[in-house]
């Protein structure tokens, strides 16, 4: 199948600063990319929804000022948690659909875990 | 609006013997149904899909599902557990809203199930 990466996998940081987090589709072009958070042992929730070339829609509740998403191109998306806070801590999925991979299909990265101190 | 409900947050089956996750969903529009698997530290994996074709679905790894839209449900099965079985299952729903592509489609996670092979 087609593979999404995410980097970092893991991070901390001091609250207060801001954390930039990478979703790449590495084998396809990533049309549509999905942006999810898990708390620990949790399901995931998705945040917002980005095309390619538009802004993102973020579902209600997550502040769209907060969680800066971007998608300029069709193999990258970027999470940016700004002023980052404890309670931002938590474990952030990425998956990517488009092309023939993905029409009927989201493919999801590893995850990153951000954890702000 | 649609919703997924997994009724065991745990399930705990000796090794060799049949394993059964089950779900039910809601959803306002044909739905289509999926079952991800999470192993620790790894990315979701795909178990298995239905997308109004056939109503017993079968994916990789041994497991099936049956779609029984009169019960709403969804339910996992596989006929032998392996201990490489144990991982956090996930049943998730989208709708056919708009007709678009399903990849394209908003997904919405149940709770989770995680799933226990006994030796």
């Amino acid at each position: 199948g087609a593979v999404v990466s995410q980097h970092p996998s893991w991070v901390i940081c001091k609250s207060g600063t801001s954390v930039k987090i990478e979703c790449r589709s590495l084998d396809f072009q990533a049309t549509t990319m999905f942006w999810y958070r898990q708390f620990p042992k949790q399901s995931l929730m998705l945040m917002a929804t980005s095309n390619e070339g538009s802004k993102a829609t973020y579902e209600q509740g997550v502040e769209k000022d907060k969680f800066l998403i971007n998608h300029a191109s069709l193999t990258l998306s970027t999470l940016t948690v700004t002023s980052a806070h404890p309670e931002d801590s938590s474990f952030y999925i990425c998956s990517a659909s488009g092309g023939l991979a993905g029409v009927n299909e989201q493919f999801f990265g590893p995850g990153t875990r951000l954890t702000v101190l | 609006a649609q919703s997924v409900t997994q009724l065991d947050s745990h399930v705990s089956v000796s090794e060799g013997t049949p394993v059964l996750l089950r779900c039910n969903y809601s959803s306002s529009y044909s739905p289509s149904l999926f079952w991800y698997v999470q192993h620790p530290n790894k990315g979701l994996q795909l178990l298995l899909k239905y997308t109004s074709a056939a109503t017993l679905v079968k994916g990789i790894n041994g497991f099936e599902a049956e779609f029984k839209k009169s019960e709403t449900s969804f339910h996992l099965t596989k006929p032998s557990a392996h201990m490489s079985d144990a991982a956090e299952y996930f049943c998730v729903v989208s709708d056919n809203r708009g007709g678009m592509d399903t990849g394209r489609r908003a997904l919405t996670f149940g709770s989770g199930t995680r799933l226990q092979v006994q030796p």
